[in-house]
């Protein structure tokens, strides 16, 4: 049961041109999802988050858009660039005690920026 | 800052041995949790330990096990170890107001012959 869902395995993109990262989740309680960033042999770098209240979180040249009656959420990365390569990981956690520390990730994105 | 400190790095242990996987949050951090990496099922919560009591539990067989100190330091077990535990072994710590922001180790690698 994958709650929460990456369906594109891997995207291709020109420098300077918008990565489009797409993530839907399954879980109406989920009330806060992120995005992380992970390049081999390391662990995932924290991106950028959004509540579930909210449905547009900015910063710098990554956006995060949450449609929750979608339940989709989405990256926007502008403009895109060689060292943003690498794979990007949506991930989701609920409220509550069965929450605690958890999040569930997709099964990630490997984004290839082409200069 | 100091970030979150995994060790070993990398690992081989044979069939049926047991290992212990020790992770160092970040200053301040009083939450530790703890994820399997494998190319087959993805990232996937183990468990999430606050205070030296594990708050939160995944759907691992209890040979998985994990502890966490007083100085907020966690260890992971894993007895009886299998061919299947062979995986990138991650912990994650945070603090209330991070919004969420787990911060991650670089893991340890461990296989099992």
């Amino acid at each position: 049961d994958q709650q929460v869902k990456q369906n594109s395995p891997s995207l291709s993109v020109q420098e300077g041109r918008i990565s489009i990262l797409n993530c839907d989740y399954t879980n109406s309680m989920f009330d806060y999802f992120l995005w992380y960033k992970k390049y081999p042999a390391e662990g995932p770098t924290f991106l950028i988050s959004i509540s579930s209240i909210k449905d547009k979180n900015e910063d710098g040249r990554f956006t995060v858009f949450l449609n929750k009656s979608a339940k989709h959420l989405s990256l926007h990365i502008v403009p895109s660039q060689p060292g943003d390569s690498a794979v990007y990981f949506c991930a989701a956690s609920g409220a509550g005690g069965t929450s605690y520390g958890k999040l569930t990730f997709g099964q990630g994105t490997i984004l290839t920026v082409h200069p | 800052k100091a970030g979150v400190t995994q060790t070993p790095r990398y690992l081989i242990k044979t069939r049926g041995q047991q290992v212990t996987l020790s992770c160092s949050p970040i200053s301040g951090h009083r939450s530790v949790s703890w994820y399997q990496q494998t190319p087959g099922q993805g990232l996937q919560f183990l468990f999430e330990y606050f205070s030296e009591t594990q708050r939160n539990k995944g759907n691992f067989p209890g040979r998985f096990s994990g502890r966490q100190f007083s100085n907020s330091r966690s260890e992971m077990n894993v007895s009886t170890l299998e061919l299947g535990d062979s995986a990138l072994y991650l912990c994650a710590s945070s603090s209330p107001g991070d919004n969420y922001g787990y911060t991650f180790g670089s893991g340890t690698r461990l296989t099992v012959v």
